[in-house]
């Protein structure tokens, strides 16, 4: 079955960069794209970015261009995703999900704060 | 960028009753290739969203047949036939016809009356 699992919870300071991983298993990693979307404490989901798991071609919402960088390992079935220049504003939950939207990852908790 | 606006945002119910959530955008979300990419999840506290419906009414494995979706353009709706303890939750519309970006609705948050 589809599972993405994804790394630990991160404590970073503001300025700082963090990099999630999301491990894939269960499909062929290559045939898949992968978004990447958020959720601050109590609000809604977020979209931010969408790679394409076979050239690994990336699409980011305009709100994160120029910290936001997503990439894949295919030989690892694995996704990543760095932002940098953390803000408290990016304080949220990270998922990893699949191109149809129909698989998510258990969510990387992120909280920035001095 | 496409804004998706549901109603209620908050929804409270009584068990065994129906309930129903609205979603609507700004643009019509049928795609040139026919089809109309409007995704409905749910989540529940504490857990990741899943994905109940995709391309308007189309439920997903596993999900309950009390769940359906309807409409079309830029009116869409949700709608749980008897509500149960385990649908307590938030809701959310998605759309992916035109993107990028991908937009989600505010969400709808399902309670108990």
């Amino acid at each position: 079955q589809v599972q993405l699992v994804q790394s630990g919870a991160e404590v970073k300071k503001p300025g700082a960069s963090v990099k999630l991983s999301c491990k894939a298993s269960g499909y062929t990693f290559a045939d898949y794209n992968m978004h990447w979307v958020r959720q601050a404490p109590g609000q809604g989901l977020e979209w931010m970015a969408w790679i394409i798991g076979g050239n690994g071609d990336t699409r980011y919402s305009q709100k994160f261009q120029g910290r936001l960088i997503i990439t894949r390992d295919t030989y690892s079935s694995t996704g990543y995703m760095e932002l940098r220049s953390l803000r408290s504003e990016d304080t949220a939950v990270y998922y990893c999900l699949t191109g149809a939207f129909d698989y998510w990852g258990q969510g990387t908790l992120v909280t920035v704060s001095s | 960028d496409v804004v998706l606006t549901q109603s209620p945002l908050s929804l409270p119910v009584t068990l065994g009753q129906p309930a129903s959530i609205s979603c609507r955008s700004t643009h019509s979300l049928v795609h040139s290739d026919g089809n109309t990419y409007l995704i409905w999840f749910q989540q529940r506290p504490g857990q990741s969203p899943r994905r109940l419906i995709y391309k308007v009414s189309t439920r997903d494995s596993g999900v309950p047949d009390r769940f359906s979706g309807s409409g079309s353009g830029t009116d869409f709706t949700l709608k749980i036939s008897r509500v149960e303890a385990e649908d307590f939750g938030v809701y959310y519309c998605m759309q992916g016809t035109y993107w990028p970006p991908w937009t989600f609705g505010q969400g709808t948050k399902v309670e108990l009356k």
